[in-house]
């Protein structure tokens, strides 16, 4: 069975500063994976997505991932982070349905 | 263009009673998932549409859980006989459903449940 774990909970970050949030997954086939962030009291919403091809994925917002098979890895970076990008944020593998990590929860300051 | 609409947004309800949660997806999408988004459980599978096809129901926790799909458009979510553990937010997704594992998954804004 498929599963992602995304190992940090919580990430406090400097606006401005880089962000990476970790994911690894657990997947016996090629991986389908996404990136979603959840902002307070809304849905999910597509940051990007990773099929085959190139390894490094750019998704709205500023945000790329790259895809690493042999670490089973998929992480999310933004080089500046701005103050709006304060959310939860979701690494999902898809076979047929999504399977989520736990998310980490993004907080910026000033 | 208009994305997945859930109502009612907020639904409070007493322990024992019935729910009716709405799913309306992006038009022309032919695949409805249902997930739980709790404190404890993090975000979990329920049910998945695709046309057609018979759902796959592996996610429902329990037989009070059910789904329907009216005209491979709207979906209504049952809980029956609620419990304060099915207190969550309800997220309802669509997506094209061409090739399942590549489709991306639209969500709607929730509907949260709280169970008194």
């Amino acid at each position: 069975a498929q599963s992602v774990t995304q190992p940090d909970i919580h990430i406090t970050v400097s606006e401005g500063a880089s962000l990476e949030l970790r994911c690894n997954y657990s997947y016996g086939a090629t991986p389908y994976l996404f990136w979603y962030v959840q902002s307070p009291g809304q849905g999910l919403q597509l940051l990007l997505k990773y099929f085959s091809g190139d390894t490094l994925v750019q998704g709205i917002k500023g945000f790329e991932a790259e895809f690493k098979r042999s670490q089973s890895s998929f992480n999310l970076r933004k080089p500046s982070v701005h103050w709006s990008d304060a959310a939860e944020y979701f690494c999902a593998i898809n076979d047929y349905k999504l399977s989520f990590g736990a998310g980490t929860t993004v907080t910026v300051r000033a | 263009g208009a994305g997945v609409s859930q109502s009612p947004s907020n639904k409070v309800t007493e322990k024992g009673k019935d729910v009716e949660l709405r799913c309306d997806p992006i038009s022309g999408h032919t695949a409805l998932y249902w997930y739980r988004q709790s404190l404890g459980q993090g975000l979990e599978f329920l049910i998945y549409f695709q046309g057609n096809s018979a759902p796959d129901k592996s996610g429902l926790p329990s037989d009070r859980f059910s789904a329907e799909r009216t005209g491979g458009s709207v979906s209504t979510l049952t809980i029956q006989r609620t419990q304060q553990e099915d207190s969550a937010v309800y997220l309802c997704a669509s997506s094209l459903g061409g090739s399942s594992r590549t489709d991306t998954q639209y969500f709607g804004p929730g509907t949260r449940l709280t169970v008194l």
